[in-house]
């Protein structure tokens, strides 16, 4: 398996503009996840789907945010529009089944709003 | 709620010295553990997993780490780092099944190694 994929891996826009992150996880994987790295917060969990559900979004900022998840092999997370705030790695992660629990991660998408 | 705590932000070692990075947790019971490793310009990989059983656990990369119910702890070992050890270190906690299955990361602990 090629993993967890995401692109673009480096993402340069200008403030206002939207930006869209993609992430095809394991195949076969129910989880996914979508994270947040800066250097100010560590490492925030954005929002998380269930079998192509999203169950728990809390964690994504503001309503500039948005995240879907069409089936099983893709999803993405929106940036509508982009902040210089919004400057970070993003991560998406899957999980399988099971009651192992380890996350597999993609590697990552450096957004750069300028 | 459950929390990790990594009290160390850096940590410096040189090269083929012993390492332990600290992870203290919160929880009312005993949870899930983790350790993940993120490389430069990496996602995090995991290095080894506590569930239940021995409390030492090994991972890959000659890693291991010791569950300590007493003292809240799952402490990161490894008896001798090499500079490709470099990297960020994250210990992470998920409740057991009946609980959130979202896991709780710390802040991370950044290695340095000196040749």
């Amino acid at each position: 398996d090629a993993g967890v994929i995401q692109s673009p891996r480096h993402e340069v826009t200008e403030m206002g503009q939207e930006v869209t992150l993609r992430c095809k996880p394991i195949s076969g994987h129910d989880y996914l996840f979508w994270y947040r790295q800066t250097m100010m917060r560590g490492l925030e969990l954005l929002i998380y789907f269930n079998n192509n559900v999203p169950i728990d979004d809390s964690g994504m900022p503001e309503d500039r945010f948005s995240a879907k998840m069409p089936n099983a092999s893709f999803s993405t997370l929106k940036i509508q529009p982009s902040e210089p705030r919004d400057s970070a790695v993003y991560f998406c992660a899957s999980r399988g089944p099971g009651l192992t629990y380890e996350q597999y991660f993609g590697p990552g998408t450096r957004l750069t709003v300028t | 709620a459950q929390s990790v705590t990594q009290p160390d932000i850096h940590i410096t070692v040189s090269e083929g010295a012993s390492l332990e990075l600290r992870c203290n947790y919160s929880y009312g019971a005993t949870p899930y553990l983790f350790w993940y490793v993120q490389s430069p310009g990496q996602g995090l990989q995991l290095l080894l997993k506590y569930f239940s059983g021995d409390t030492l656990v090994q991972g890959i990369k000659g890693f291991e780490a010791e569950f300590k119910r007493s003292q809240s702890s799952f402490n990161l070992r490894k008896p001798s780092v090499h500079w490709s050890d470099a990297a960020e270190y994250f210990c992470a906690l998920q409740t057991r099944p009946g609980g959130s299955y979202i896991p709780t990361f710390g802040r991370g602990t950044s290695l340095i190694v000196h040749p």
